[in-house]
């Protein structure tokens, strides 16, 4: 099966940096995603990751170590636009697998 | 620019009648996908497809069917509404199912099952 843990809840101050971490267990690996998603919006797509190391995207980087089974989101110069939820999802051949997110709360 | 489309946005329904969600893309995807998302919680794959005229299971495929006829159109059917599928459910939709093509969520149905 699969499993993946993430913090339910973090806040940091904007203009801060922030890490939202993950790690999963999966019977197969082919990468891993992360998306954000605005109360009663729809999740929207951050990164991907499949292989180790390091995707910057602006503010958004994305980690991965796949010896690890563990994988992080960083925010940089944070905006109060980025209060939302994060979820990371795994990539099982054709099948995504989602945590159940953490809720960033972003304080002037 | 529509993306992907969902209707209805919000549905309540009885128990043991049963119903289709609509979705419809218009960026010639190959990949497209239901999910339900229940509070607090992450989404869970219902069905995927991953090109017209074949479908497959997800993690949370019991008491719904799915069709692929068309590229574009992926209707999710609740074949007899049970309380439990009370949720919100999300259709997306990538250019392929590698991962680092983004999937395109439409905006969900909001569905209440009494």
């Amino acid at each position: 099966g699969q499993s993946l843990e993430q913090p339910s809840e973090v806040t940091a101050v904007e203009g801060a940096i922030v890490q939202i971490n993950c790690t999963y267990q999966t019977s197969g690996f082919y990468g891993l995603s992360w998306y954000q998603q605005h109360d009663g919006g729809a999740p929207t797509f951050l990164s991907y990751n499949a292989l180790d190391g390091l995707e910057e995207t602006g503010r958004f980087s994305s980690f991965l170590s796949r010896s690890d089974s563990y994988g992080y989101l960083l925010l940089q110069e944070l905006q109060m636009k980025d209060s939302a939820s994060y979820f990371c999802a795994v990539k099982n051949f054709n099948k995504f697998y989602f945590g159940s997110g953490t809720k960033l709360n972003v304080k002037p | 620019n529509a993306g992907v489309t969902q209707t209805p946005k919000f549905q309540v329904l009885k128990t043991g009648q049963s119903m289709t969600l609509q979705c419809a893309q218009d960026m010639n995807h190959e990949y497209m996908s239901w999910y339900r998302q229940d509070p607090g919680m992450g989404l869970r794959l219902i069905h995927y497809s991953v090109g017209a005229g074949i479908t497959d299971q997800g993690e949370v495929p019991n008491g719904y069917n799915v069709s692929r006829s068309t590229t574009e159109d992926f209707p999710l059917r609740l074949l007899s509404a049970a309380p439990s599928q009370t949720s919100v459910y999300f259709c997306a939709s990538s250019s392929t199912g590698n991962g680092n093509q983004p999937q395109h969520f439409g905006d969900g149905t909001r569905l209440s099952i009494l």
